[in-house]
């Protein structure tokens, strides 16, 4: 099956800084990334995914890129704010009849400092 | 609509009780929908998922079960709990053109 690996686990910023999170997957046959964002004591919450289709997909300032070649993607986050501190998820779908299954990496609890 | 509900928000109940958490979904029909345990600081456990009423698959062999009795209703059970049980349950749909997963406000079960 998937496998989601990523990584820093952890990641401390300074307040305006840029973060990147990045993730690699195993199943060559993945076509849909998916990024969660968490707050303590509350759901993940999707800020962001990719499609197999396309390289990179910007949102104001978070962005994903992905590298199918590599089997790779990542999560950018420019001009961080406190706001943004937070646990990250990444996620791939599964190939074939699993393709609704998320496999999701261990996540990153990203700290943006004042 | 990506609205999902789930009861109770909050739960302590003693080892060897049984469990029951409810998940009911608004928006498009026939969504799947998941179970998850999230451990206190870990990442997302898929425990169960389903693709229609009454189909259900498990993930993760273990002393619970799921049911599908309606079509935007999904149920986590146990007959008897184990102090590993505890954690943050959360429900999750996807669907629709995209079928991107939304996740469900959750329930955080302690086991004493």
């Amino acid at each position: 099956g998937e496998n989601v690996e990523q990584h820093p686990s952890t990641l401390s910023v300074q307040e305006g800084d840029s973060a990147v999170i990045k993730c690699t997957y195993s199943d060559s046959a993945s076509n849909y990334f998916p990024w969660y964002k968490q707050e303590l004591g509350k759901r993940p919450q999707l800020i962001i995914d990719i499609r197999s289709n396309v390289g990179e997909k910007k949102d104001q300032r978070i962005a994903v890129t992905l590298n199918k070649t590599a089997k790779h993607f990542s999560l950018h986050i420019t001009e961080t704010q406190p706001e943004d501190s937070a646990v990250y998820f990444c996620a791939a779908s599964g190939s074939g009849g699993s393709n609704y299954k998320l496999t999701f990496g261990k996540g990153t609890l990203l700290t943006v400092n004042p | 609509s990506q609205t999902i509900h789930q009861w109770p928000a909050t739960l302590v109940q003693p080892v060897g009780s049984p469990l029951s958490l409810e998940c009911t979904v608004e928006g498009t029909s026939n969504p799947n929908l998941y179970w998850y345990r999230q451990a206190a600081g870990r990442g997302l456990q898929l425990l169960f998922y389903s693709v229609g009423i009454g189909q259900i698959s498990s993930e993760v062999p273990q002393n619970l079960s799921a049911s599908r009795p309606q079509d935007r209703q999904f149920i986590l059970s146990s007959k008897k709990l184990l102090l590993s049980d505890s954690g943050f349950y959360l429900c999750a749909k996807s669907g629709g053109a995209y079928n991107e997963q939304f996740f469900g406000p959750g329930t955080r079960l302690t086991v004493l």
